[in-house]
């Protein structure tokens, strides 16, 4: 799986969106970008997934840049509920589609 | 439907007991993840079954872990003796199998295994 960097953390207010980055300049072409979070102890949570295109789901919006090198996660409309350490995962999917997890970025909202 | 889950959701053992922690996994996955957080370091994968079968057991620590799905439903992770370095949160996951267009892993709440 491609290597993924993201900042250790970041903050942003309650109600404004919030725009985690992630590098992954050698992702391969039939890797996917996935993003996953973790909240307080809990079992890190699916938020979405993509490949080429940007996607949009009831959580979150991914945009991926053209050259695939790099994406942005983004929570429209941050809550408190929101703080967590966040995962950029590129993997295949498929038969060896383990999931390596970095150290995320930690996303602080505040009121 | 129901999610991933785990049991029990706490354990503590005495060093060199021994602890089974089970997964459920959601109905008709067909591929299911054993991964493990120690404290201060980051979530890692131990094992990987495609319906009864082990596909890919690189991450076990050592022997004293046994992974077993018979029957290709839930799962059972033993440790057998437990020692201090196995406490950590052990994390499962399924996901659909090869039927899916992109497999997304699904994980449970965890257990938290402590060894004293």
């Amino acid at each position: 799986d491609a290597k993924t960097t993201q900042p250790p953390s970041m903050d942003c207010a309650e109600g404004r969106a919030a725009n985690l980055p992630c590098n992954h300049s050698t992702i391969s072409g039939n890797e996917y970008v996935y993003w996953y979070r973790q909240i307080h102890s809990q079992g890190p949570q699916y938020i979405i997934h993509g490949l080429k295109n940007n996607e949009t789901n009831e959580m979150a919006s991914l945009i991926i840049t053209e050259d695939r090198k790099s994406s942005t996660l983004i929570l429209p409309h941050a809550t408190l509920r929101d703080t967590a350490v966040y995962y950029c995962i590129a993997t295949y999917t498929g038969a060896n589609s383990k999931l390596t997890f970095g150290k995320g970025i930690t996303l602080s909202v505040r009121p | 439907e129901a999610g991933v889950t785990q049991f029990p959701s706490h354990s503590v053992i005495e060093k060199g007991q021994t602890v089974t922690l089970r997964c459920d996994p959601i109905s008709g996955h067909d591929n299911l993840y054993w991964y493990r957080r120690v404290m201060g370091k980051e979530i890692k994968f131990l094992l990987h079954f495609v319906k009864e079968s082990k596909q890919d057991e690189s991450g076990m620590p050592n022997n004293r872990f046994l992974a077993e799905r018979t029957g290709g439903t839930y799962s059972t992770l033993k440790v057998q003796p437990a020692e201090l370095e196995d406490s950590g949160v052990y994390f499962c996951a399924s996901s659909q199998g090869l039927a899916a267009l992109t497999d997304t892993q699904y994980f449970g709440p965890g257990t938290r295994l402590t060894v004293l």
